[in-house]
Order: C-alpha cells, then sequence, then structure tokens
C-alpha cells in the first residue's frame, strides 16, 4: 500500500533562507508524486509533479523537487525563500483504485517566513 | 480561478440539520473528489466518482452520501449534522483518463461548514 510521511508539522525558515520540506513515501509500485501548496483560506495548488521522467522536477514559484528512488524520497526545496512562500504544503503520492481515492496526501507541513 | 467550482463558500448551520454542497469540475474532467480538511484529521479523503459512477470510498460517514450528474457536477449531502463535521470540504477534479493518476488534481476553493 501506497503511503506518504512528511517530517515536521512546522517549518521555520528566515526570508532568503533556503526552503527544504521532506517527503518520504512508500510504494510498492513506481510511484507518481506530487506537491501541493495551500494558502490561507484558499484550495490546495498543484506545485510540481513526478511522474518518472526527469528526476529533478521544477515547479512553480521557484521550487524543485528530487525523486531519490533509493531514499524513497522526494524533498521539495527553493533556494531562498520570500514572505510570500508562507503556506502549508502537501506531498502526495499516486495510487490506483482502492479506497483511498488516486492521491493519499501527507500530513502537511506549514512553512513560515520570518522578516 | 483553478476551474473547479464549489458553492456556497461558507456555510453555517445548526445541529441535526442536512446540507448540500455542490461541485463542478473543471472543464473535461471526468473524476470528481471530496475530502474533508480539518484541524485534527488533516485532509481525508472521502469520496471518488468517475462519469457518474462511484469509483473508490474513503472514510466517509453513513450520515454522508454524494452523487455525480449527467453533466459530471457533484453534490455532497451531510446529514444529522454535528459539532465534529465542522471542516473545510474541498472537492478536486481530475482528467483521470483509463485510470491514469498523473494528471493530479484540480481543487476548488472548498466549502467552510461551520456546525453551531
Amino acid at each position: 500500500a501506497q503511503s506518504v510521511t512528511q517530517l515536521g508539522s512546522h517549518v521555520s525558515v528566515s526570508e532568503g533562507a533556503l526552503v527544504l520540506l521532506r517527503c518520504n513515501y512508500s510504494s510498492s509500485v513506481p510511484p507518481y508524486l506530487f506537491w501541493y501548496v495551500q494558502y490561507p483560506n484558499q484550495g490546495l495548488q498543484l506545485l510540481l509533479k513526478y511522474t518518472s521522467a526527469a528526476t529533478l522536477v521544477k515547479g512553480i514559484n521557484g521550487f524543485e523537487a528530487e525523486f531519490k528512488k533509493s531514499e524513497t524520497s522526494f524533498h521539495l526545496t527553493k533556494p531562498s525563500a520570500h514572505m510570500s512562500d508562507a503556506a502549508e504544503y502537501f506531498c502526495a503520492v499516486s495510487v490506483q483504485g482502492g479506497s483511498q481515492g488516486n492521491l493519499i496526501f501527507g500530513k502537511g507541513t506549514k512553512l513560515s517566513v520570518k522578516p | 480561478d483553478s476551474g473547479v467550482t464549489q458553492t456556497p463558500k461558507h456555510l453555517i448551520t445548526a445541529t441535526g440539520q442536512r446540507v448540500t454542497l455542490r461541485c463542478s469540475p473543471r472543464s473535461g474532467d471526468l473524476s470528481v473528489y471530496w475530502y474533508q480538511q480539518s484541524l485534527d484529521q488533516g485532509l481525508q479523503f472521502l469520496i471518488q466518482y468517475y462519469n457518474g459512477e462511484e469509483r473508490a470510498k474513503g472514510n466517509i460517514l453513513e450520515r454522508f452520501s454524494a452523487q455525480q450528474f449527467p453533466d459530471l457536477h457533484s453534490e455532497l449531502n451531510l446529514s444529522s449534522l454535528e459539532l465534529g463535521d465542522s471542516a473545510l470540504y474541498f472537492c478536486a477534479s481530475s482528467v483521470d483518463m483509463g485510470g491514469d493518476s498523473s494528471y493530479g488534481y484540480t481543487f476548488g476553493s472548498g466549502t467552510r461548514l461551520t456546525v453551531v
């Protein structure tokens, strides 16, 4: 069965610092992996996705993520944080069928950016 | 605008009541998913419909039901409401062609339900 673990429910960085949000997955088949962002009082927006092409995936707003099969990880990074990056970030892995729908989401990591 | 439309945006109702949440998927998307988001439970998958038929069921209570209509819009019905049902309810849609889950989802902006 597929699952997603996001390490750290809250991450705080200073403006201009590196952002690193961790995601580890468990999957018995090659996964599709996604990062979503949720700004306050809004729905989830797709940041980027890995679908078995390039292992380094670039997304919107300067974010990128690297698929590492050996580490079963898909960590999200951004070289320099902006105040506008403050939001909650969700990692998700796709499944086919089953009772959990097509995407299984992690519990989310809330990113705070300090001036 | 994501293309997924949810109405109403806010809903306040009393315990024991019944409400209906509506979702119009993005044009061309055949699958609709309903999620409940609360502070303590996080994002919980409720149910999926594909082209009018139920495809997957998650942690949906028996008091809740959903359907997808021929025009592909979907409704989530919540009855005998309890205080604990207060949450954000999201609808998402996807192309989901042939079960291909690589497209990901497009989310609506949600309905905030408050049960008093």
